[in-house]
């Protein structure tokens, strides 16, 4: 499996909403990211996961909590988000977070849409 | 200060022509330079490293350390290879995160 997928691949929540979204990879991958992309703007990276320990929290809002279930699974929790954090979240893994094995694969993303 | 420069939002070509995308990156040290594709409806996926030395689908970058470019050339361009590209710089050390430059629109016309 070389792939990197993500559930779902669209949402619609409310302001008020709680939800989570997604990330797998059986790559045995041990860095995984999050990136925030909206419309026709280059991925913005959210954190960085390094050996299931968030190592890089770009000043993400308080709003987005990311969690590292296991080595393979990773989660992004939504709590009252606003409108403009509507965007495209991809998920990321690597093999390793730094040194020669750094490439990263990339999920197909959700589609997040806050009304 | 932007890390990552393509000067470029848009790029249009004809079928055979060939194309270069620009890349200009700012960094002291010695950075890792990337190409990632991303087609119409598709993942965002690399393309190339610059560390590889490799041609991808006949594309092939050359890092130019004296005037801290990464181009991305084809001599050929075929439609299929219309795309969105972004060249990203990993920094010397870091924990694997990549700067993204802002993309170039490839538009290969038949």
């Amino acid at each position: 499996d070389t792939e990197v997928t993500q559930t779902p691949k669209h949402l619609v929540m409310g302001m008020t909403n709680k939800k989570s979204l997604k990330c797998e990879q059986h790559m045995g991958h041990r860095a995984m990211y999050w990136y925030k992309q909206k419309a026709k703007k280059p991925p913005e990276l959210m954190f960085v996961y390094s050996y299931e320990k968030l190592s890089i929290n770009e000043s993400v809002p308080s709003r987005f909590s990311p969690e590292c279930t296991n080595s393979s699974l990773l989660n992004l929790h939504l709590h009252a988000l606003q409108p403009e954090d509507s965007a495209l979240y991809l998920c990321a893994s690597s093999q390793e977070p730094s040194g020669g094995a750094r490439e990263q694969y990339f999920g197909p993303g959700t589609r997040l849409t806050v009304t | 200060a932007q890390r990552v420069t393509q000067p470029e939002k848009l790029l249009s070509v004809f079928k055979g022509a060939p194309v270069e995308l620009k890349c200009n990156y700012s960094y002291s040290g010695s950075p890792e330079l990337f190409w990632y594709v991303q087609y119409s409806r598709q993942r965002l996926q690399l393309l190339l490293r610059h560390i590889s030395r490799e041609s991808i689908k006949g594309f092939t970058a050359d890092l130019n350390k004296g005037e801290t470019s990464f181009h991305l050339k084809k001599p050929f361009a075929q439609e299929e290879d219309s795309a969105m590209y972004y060249c990203a710089l990993r920094e010397g050390g870091s924990q694997g995160n990549l700067i993204f430059g802002k993309g170039t629109k490839l538009s290969v016309k038949p």
